[in-house]
C-alpha cells in the first residue's frame, strides 16, 4: 500500500516553545493530507484538511493561528504547533489521500508523533 | 451529526476463537466505511473499504460485511498477532460538498495464547 512517513515520532518540549511535524507521501502525490489529534482510549479526531497550494480548513474548535498547516507540495505537508502547552501533549496523525483516493476514500496514515509538552 | 459508534470497546479471545467487532453508523450520504488496524504508538493501517450494502471483503483472517447501519468485522481463529486496536471510519458528504471522514472509539483486541 501508499507509504506516508511522519517525523519527529516523538518530541519532547518546553512550554511556550513551537515544534514542527512533517507529513510526507513517499510513494505517491497526495493532494489532500489531514492532521488528527487522538487522546489516550479515544477516536481520532480530525484537527484540519489541507489541500496543496491553498488554506487548511480547519474543524470547529482548533485554533488555527495555534496549529498552522502548510501543504507547499504535493507530497509534504508540516503542522506546527506554535507556544506550546502541556493540553498540547497529545498524539498526532497525518494521513494522505492521492487522486484516486479522492474516489476511494481511501486514507494512508502516517505512524504518528507523541508530543510532551513540560 | 455523522456517528459511529463501535462495540465491544475491548475484547478477550482464545487464540482460535472466532469472534466479530460491530461498528454501527448514522451518517447522511455514506460514501465508503473502512476499516483500519492500529498498534500502539502508531498509525492506522488500512485494511478494507466497502461502499454498499451487502458487500463483504475478506483478507486472510479477517473479513469485512455491511449493512445499510453496521458493519462486522469478523475474525476467524485469531492469532496472538492479531492483537491491535481495530478502527471503523465513515466517509460521507457533508455541507459544502467535501467528504468528511468520522472515525469510531476502536474495539481493542487481545488475543491470548
Amino acid at each position: 500500500g501508499a507509504v506516508v512517513s511522519q517525523h519527529p515520532s516523538r518530541v519532547i518540549c518546553k512550554s511556550g516553545t513551537s515544534v514542527k511535524i512533517e507529513c510526507r507521501s513517499l510513494d505517491f502525490q497526495a493532494t489532500t493530507m489531514f492532521w488528527y489529534r487522538q487522546f489516550p482510549k479515544q477516536s481520532l479526531m480530525l484537527m484540519a484538511t489541507s489541500n496543496e497550494g491553498s488554506k487548511a480548513t480547519y474543524e470547529q474548535g482548533v485554533e488555527k493561528d495555534k496549529f498552522l498547516i502548510n501543504h507547499a507540495s504535493l507530497t509534504l505537508s508540516t503542522l506546527t504547533v506554535t507556544s506550546a502547552h502541556p493540553e498540547d501533549s497529545s498524539f498526532y496523525i497525518c494521513s494522505a489521500r492521492g487522486e484516486a483516493g479522492a474516489r476511494t476514500g481511501e486514507l494512508f496514515f502516517g505512524e504518528g508523533s507523541r508530543l510532551t509538552v513540560l | 451529526e455523522d456517528q459511529v459508534t463501535q462495540s465491544p470497546e475491548a475484547l478477550r479471545l482464545q487464540e482460535g476463537e472466532s469472534s466479530s467487532l460491530n461498528c454501527s453508523y448514522t451518517v447522511s450520504g455514506l460514501r465508503g466505511l473502512f476499516w483500519y488496524r492500529q498498534d500502539p504508538g502508531k498509525g492506522p493501517e488500512f485494511l478494507f473499504t466497502l461502499y454498499s450494502a451487502g458487500e463483504e471483503k475478506e483478507k486472510e483472517r479477517l473479513k469485512a460485511t455491511l449493512t445499510k447501519k453496521e458493519s462486522f468485522l469478523h475474525i476467524t481463529a485469531p492469532k496472538p498477532e492479531d492483537s491491535a486496536t481495530y478502527l471503523c471510519a465513515v466517509q460521507a458528504i457533508v455541507t459544502g460538498g467535501y467528504q468528511k471522514v468520522t472515525f469510531g472509539t476502536g474495539t481493542k483486541l487481545q488475543v491470548i495464547p
